[in-house]
């Protein structure tokens, strides 16, 4: 059964930490996306790549990174947590040319 | 700026009946649009799709209706089932958007036995 998989479901850090959530693939897809879920505002793309080591911003960008080092993984970094980075992270892929994602199961992030 | 607009929060329907959820956008762009399907602690799951040149496509008990004049698109299902009860997405993207999706706030669809 094809996945996405995100390492951690549940997440804690403290204000200022530098964070790191990952997604890795195992479908051989050429795109990643990076979302956050909020109440009220659905699902917000924060990043993706199209190819290894290639990234484009989102919507919303801004207090994070990404590193597509290999096809299979696709890294959010949290350069410097803060209190309103509190969210549900989904991680997604896809093929070139489908809009079909196939979606992790999130992680939620709390930052005190 | 809500490119892709879900206005109703939630949405309840008593089993067998028909639900209708709505989505509106503003971007005269976006040529393909999707539905998604969330239960809790679970990532989003494709429903159904329909590109621009369709106003309706089915699928089993799913069917997603286009109606680019208004910039609406609604999703009807029937009969609807409890395991249906989950947050629906609707998504929309550009030819030109790099499979980007634009996603709306979600409906909360609960289906009463």
């Amino acid at each position: 059964d094809v996945k996405v998989t995100q390492s951690s479901r549940y997440l804690v850090k403290r204000t200022g930490e530098k964070v790191f959530l990952e997604c890795v693939q195992d479908m051989d897809h050429e795109n990643m996306f990076w979302y956050r879920q909020d109440p009220g505002l659905g699902l917000r793309l924060i990043y993706f790549s199209y190819d290894v080591k290639m990234k484009e911003k989102g919507d919303i960008p801004e207090g994070y990174s990404v590193s597509r080092e290999k096809k299979e993984r696709f890294s959010l970094i949290l350069e410097s947590a803060s209190t309103n980075q509190t969210s549900m992270y989904l991680c997604a892929s896809s093929l070139v040319q489908n809009y079909g994602y196939t979606f992790g199961s999130g992680t939620r992030l709390t930052v005190v | 700026d809500q490119q892709v607009k879900q206005n109703s929060p939630s949405l309840s329907v008593q089993e067998g009946r028909i639900s209708i959820l709505n989505c509106d956008y503003t971007n005269s762009m976006f040529d393909y649009f999707l539905w998604y399907k969330k239960y809790p602690a679970e990532g989003p799951t494709f429903l159904i799709s329909i590109s621009s040149i369709k106003d309706k496509n089915e699928d089993g008990r799913f069917t997603v209706f286009l109606n680019k004049s208004a910039k609406h698109l609604s999703l009807h299902i029937v009969p609807s089932q409890p395991g249906d009860s989950a947050v629906y997405f609707c998504a929309a993207s550009a030819i030109q958007g790099a499979q980007k999706l634009v996603f709306g706030q979600g409906t909360r669809l609960t289906i009463n036995p």
